[in-house]
């Protein structure tokens, strides 16, 4: 299996701050990276595949980037309704559908 | 508007079986992989199956290879999992997840709310 590791497990941040959250492949998996969504007691939503391009919808303060290993979540200025936990995800392959163990968010 | 609904949920003891479904509307049912993503109470979210299109192409986890079936009929509009031998560590919400693409891409563009499967004695 390909292990995603994320980091910070956790964090807080001041509404305006600027936010990273970091992804880990144990393999290389190209530009095959989503990032999701959660808020508290509600499903996952996709904000991003292809490691960067944003899904329809999503505030343009939501960036990603990355490529092979290592990838990175950026909310560039921390708004209250961007407090969630954020999963990144793995599909490089249709046999190795891996998440993170996700990042949660929080205001300061 | 895409929505997944599903149903089947509850309280089963270890050992049991227990039948998921989903079913969709608001979009080109026919033309979609689907998978069943599941996310045990206060943790992350783990991948358990997909299912193309056509059937022709169907995966697995490895925590649930040999003990779960996914199937869909796509004249009804539905997607299922069927779970054997069911465990305490297989207690979670079950999504029915559509993908972006007919075959398995990987790319969970839309979510269903979920149903509770609960495996204690």
């Amino acid at each position: 299996d390909i292990q995603m590791t994320q980091s910070p497990s956790s964090l807080s941040a001041s509404v305006g701050d600027r936010v990273t959250i970091t992804c880990r492949a144990s393999q290389v998996i190209s530009y095959s990276l989503a990032w999701y969504q959660q808020k508290p007691g509600r499903v996952p939503k996709l904000l991003i595949y292809g490691a960067s391009t944003l899904e329809s919808g999503v505030p343009s303060r939501f960036s990603g980037s990355g490529s092979g290993t290592d990838f990175t979540l950026t909310i560039s200025s921390l708004q209250p309704e961007d407090v969630a936990t954020y999963y990144c995800q793995n599909y490089n392959s249709a046999l190795l559908l891996t998440f993170g163990g996700g990042t949660k968010v929080e205001i300061k | 508007e895409v929505q997944l609904v599903e149903s089947g949920g509850g309280l089963v003891q270890p050992g049991r079986s227990l039948r998921l479904s989903c079913e969709a509307s608001g979009f080109a049912f026919d033309d979609y992989a689907l998978h069943w993503v599941r996310q045990a109470p206060g943790k992350g979210l783990e991948w358990v199956s997909g299912i193309s299109w056509n059937s022709d192409n169907i995966v697995y986890a490895e925590s649930v290879k040999g003990r779960i079936t996914i199937s869909r009929d796509n004249a009804k509009k539905s997607l299922f999992l069927q779970m054997n031998s069911l465990r305490p560590g297989d207690t979670a919400f079950y999504y029915c997840v559509k993908d972006t693409r007919g075959h398995i891409y990987g790319v969970f563009e839309s979510w269903g709310q979920g149903t509770l499967v609960t495996v204690s004695s």
